[in-house]
C-alpha cells in the first residue's frame, strides 16, 4: 500500500528538548513538506524539501530543521529554540509541482 | 495579513441538501485552488482542485466554482451526507511561478450535516 506515514502519533517531551518527528513515503514522490497546525488556523510551512538533499525555508521555520538524505525520508527535528512546540504536525509530499497529500500528522505536546 | 480567507468558521446543513463553502483570497497571484478535507487528529485529504483557467470543476458530488474577478471560489456538496462532517480546508498556490510548493491554506470551516 502507497502512502505516507508519520511516527509517533502523539508525542510528549520535556520544555528544553530536542525532539524528531519521523516522516516517511513509498510514492516515489520527489517533492516533502513539512506544516504546522494550532487550533482555529490554517496549516502553516515550515520546511519543504523539492529534492534529496536540498531543502528550503517556509514561513514558520525558526526554531526547526530537516534533512532530506534519502527520498523517502524527511525528517523534522523541533529545538528547543521553537517558542511554542505544541502543536499537530503534518507531512505531504507531491510528485512535483503537482497535488500534495498529507500523512496521518503527530501531536506534539510539550510539558 | 490573511491571504486566504474562510470567514465562516462553522457550517450546519441537513442531510441531502447543498452544502456551499466559501473562500476568498487576496493575492492576485494565486492561479491554482484546492479544497481539502479533515476530520480530526487525521491528516487533510485532496478533494478538488481548479486552474485558474476555468470557472468551474466537478467530481461527483462535489463542485468548485471560482470567480476571478471577485477573488472568490466555492465549494458546493450535493447532496450533503453525515460523512462530509469534517473541516475543509481551501489552498492557493501562485503555480505558474512556484509551482505547488507554496501552498496557502485558509483557517478552514467545519461542517456539520444534520440526519
Amino acid at each position: 500500500d502507497g502512502g505516507i506515514t508519520q511516527s509517533p502519533k502523539y508525542l510528549f517531551r520535556k520544555e528544553g528538548q530536542n525532539v524528531t518527528l519521523s516522516c516517511e513515503q513509498n510514492l516515489n514522490h520527489d517533492a516533502m513538506y513539512w506544516y504546522r497546525q494550532d487550533p482555529g488556523q490554517g496549516l502553516r510551512l515550515i520546511y519543504y524539501s523539492q529534492i534529496v538533499n536540498d531543502f528550503q525555508k517556509g514561513d514558520i521555520a525558526e526554531g526547526y530543521s530537516v534533512s532530506r538524505e534519502k527520498k523517502e525520508s524527511f525528517p523534522l527535528t523541533v529545538t528547543s529554540a521553537q517558542k511554542n512546540p505544541t502543536a499537530f504536525y503534518l507531512c505531504a509530499s507531491s510528485r512535483g509541482g503537482d497535488t500534495q497529500y498529507f500523512g496521518p500528522g503527530t501531536r506534539l505536546t510539550v510539558l | 495579513d490573511q491571504q486566504v480567507k474562510q470567514n465562516s468558521p462553522s457550517l450546519s446543513v441537513q442531510e441531502g441538501r447543498i452544502s456551499i463553502l466559501n473562500c476568498d483570497y487576496t493575492n492576485s497571484m494565486f492561479d491554482y485552488f484546492l479544497w481539502y478535507k479533515k476530520y480530526p487528529a487525521e491528516g487533510p485529504t485532496f478533494l478538488i482542485s481548479i486552474s485558474s483557467i476555468k470557472d468551474k470543476n466537478e467530481d461527483g458530488r462535489f463542485t468548485v466554482f471560482l470567480n476571478k474577478s471577485a477573488k472568490h471560489l466555492s465549494l458546493h456538496i450535493v447532496p450533503s451526507q453525515p460523512g462530509d462532517s469534517a473541516v475543509y480546508f481551501c489552498a492557493a498556490s501562485p503555480r505558474a511561478l512556484f509551482g505547488n510548493e507554496k501552498l496557502t491554506f485558509g483557517t478552514g470551516t467545519r461542517l456539520t450535516i444534520i440526519p
